[in-house]
C-alpha cells in the first residue's frame, strides 16, 4: 500500500525565519514520483517540484529546497527566509509505477507567515 | 497558455437542480482529471480521461457524470446532489497520464448544496 505522512498538520513563523516542511512516504514500489504542491487561499493547487525514485540530488530553486532521502523515505521541503506570500497550504503527493494515474496526497502543512 | 480554466468559481444549488461545471485547457494534454476536496483535507480523484475516454472512475456516485466533448473540455454534470457533496472542485490536466507526469490544476469551483 502507498501512503504519504505529513505530520504538521500547522506551522507558524514570523517573516524570514526559515521553514522546512516534512513528508514521509511509503510505498514497495522501487520506481515512484514525488510531488510538492501548493494551495493558497485562493484554492488553485500550484506545482512546486517534481522527483523520481531514481534520482536522489537535493534541489534548489530560489529561496526553496527540497532534500530527498530515500533511506528514510523523506522528501522534505525547505523555504528559507520566508515571505508572507509563502503562506499556504503546501501537499506532498506520491505516485507510482509505470501507468498510475493516481497522485497519493498527504494531508498537507498549513504554513502561515506572520509579518 | 499554461493554465487550467474553470467556470463558474461559485455555485449555489439545491438538491433537485441540475448543473454543469466547467474545465478547459489549451497546453495539448491528453489527460484530464476531476477532484473533490472538503475543506482541511487533500484532494479526492473522482474521474480520469486519458484521450477523451473515461480510463477511471473512483467508485463515484452517479449523481456526477462526466463528460470530455473533446481534448480541451471536461466537463461534470451534477444531479440530485446531497448538501455533503458541498465542497470544491478541482479539475487538473497532465501531457500524459502516467505517473512521472505532473498535473496542473485549476483554480476550482466552489459548490454548495442547500
Amino acid at each position: 500500500a502507498q501512503k504519504v505522512t505529513q505530520a504538521q498538520t500547522e506551522i507558524s513563523v514570523v517573516e524570514k525565519e526559515d521553514v522546512t516542511l516534512d513528508c514521509v512516504y511509503e510505498t514497495r514500489d522501487t520506481t515512484y514520483y514525488l510531488f510538492w504542491y501548493k494551495q493558497p487561499p485562493s484554492g488553485e493547487l500550484v506545482f512546486l517540484i517534481r522527483r523520481n525514485s531514481f534520482d536522489e540530488q537535493n534541489e534548489i530553486s530560489g529561496r526553496y529546497s527540497w532534500n530527498f532521502q530515500k533511506s528514510t523515505s523523506s522528501f522534505n521541503f525547505t523555504i528559507t527566509a520566508s515571505q508572507v506570500v509563502d503562506s499556504a497550504v503546501y501537499f506532498c503527493a506520491l505516485s507510482v509505477g509505470d501507468s498510475s494515474y493516481k497522485l497519493i496526497f498527504g494531508s498537507g502543512t498549513r504554513l502561515l507567515v506572520r509579518p | 497558455d499554461t493554465e487550467v480554466t474553470q467556470t463558474p468559481k461559485h455555485l449555489v444549488m439545491g438538491m433537485t437542480n441540475k448543473k454543469s461545471l466547467k474545465c478547459e485547457q489549451h497546453m495539448g494534454h491528453r489527460a484530464m482529471y476531476w477532484y473533490k476536496q472538503k475543506a482541511k483535507k487533500p484532494p479526492e480523484l473522482m474521474f480520469v480521461y486519458s484521450y477523451e475516454k473515461l480510463s477511471i472512475n473512483e467508485s463515484v456516485p452517479s449523481r456526477f457524470s462526466p463528460e470530455c466533448p473533446n481534448s480541451s473540455l471536461l466537463n461534470l454534470h451534477l444531479h440530485a446532489l446531497q448538501p455533503e457533496d458541498s465542497a470544491l472542485y478541482l479539475c487538473a490536466s497532465s501531457p500524459e497520464g502516467n505517473s512521472y507526469n505532473e498535473q496542473f490544476f485549476g483554480p476550482g469551483t466552489r459548490l454548495t448544496v442547500l
